[in-house]
């Protein structure tokens, strides 16, 4: 089965310092993985992505790293900031559906 | 650009009853896709609908059933509630809903079960 895994359910950092969330994966077809980020009574928005072509992508304060030796990618947030607090999912497509999988998500909570 | 709008935001039912929740897609967007939200379960994939024709299903009881409308909105309905369908419920839209295509969320219709 297809499967990303996001491990960690909760992080805390201080405000400044850098967020590392991280997302493991079996039998990635595509090889493309996005990060969305949820603010409580709100929906899922896109944050970044990545693709097998690269193994990095930055925007801004944002970036992931992909390995794909390692089936895994991280994504790095510098400086953190309180207004970074919120639920982060990282998603790839099924292999079956083409569809989105996510990960159960990580709560980051930085501090000011 | 109006964002994709759900309704309800909330929701109390009990136990054997059935809900239909409702998704307004981001206009010229024609996939529907929806997701169900539990803690620790991430977001589950339930169905996606691309020109009112179901395109996909996930894992999920025949209990959960959709359809999509020419205007391409579309409904989600769940007969015989169980306790563990409380849960948030959220709609995605996207163009054509190929492989990968970023999805817009709508902010999800909160649903209890007593």
């Amino acid at each position: 089965d297809q499967q990303v895994k996001q491990n960690s359910p909760s992080l805390s950092v201080q405000e400044g310092r850098i967020s590392i969330l991280n997302c493991d994966y079996t039998n990635s077809m595509f090889d493309y993985f996005l990060w969305y980020k949820k603010y409580p009574a709100e929906g899922p928005t896109f944050l970044i992505s990545i693709s097998s072509i690269k193994d990095k992508n930055e925007d801004g304060r944002f970036t992931v790293f992909l390995n794909k030796s390692a089936k895994h990618l991280s994504l790095h947030i510098v400086p953190s900031q309180p207004g970074d607090s919120a639920v982060y999912f990282c998603a790839t497509p099924s292999s079956n559906t083409g569809k989105l999988i996510f990960g159960q998500g990580t709560t980051l909570q930085v501090k000011p | 650009k109006a964002g994709v709008t759900q309704t309800p935001r909330y929701l109390i039912k009990t136990r054997g009853q059935q809900v239909t929740l409702s998704c307004s897609p981001i206009s010229g967007h024609r996939s529907v896709s929806w997701y169900q939200q539990t803690p620790g379960q991430g977001l589950q994939f339930l169905f996606e609908y691309f020109s009112e024709t179901q395109r996909n299903k996930g894992n999920f009881p025949g209990r959960f059933s959709g359809r999509q409308f020419s205007n391409s909105r579309s409904e989600m309905n769940v007969s015989t509630l169980e306790l563990g369908d409380s849960a948030l419920y959220l709609c995605a839209s996207s163009l054509t809903g190929q492989g990968g295509e970023k999805l817009f969320f709508g902010s999800g219709t909160q649903l209890s079960v007593l």
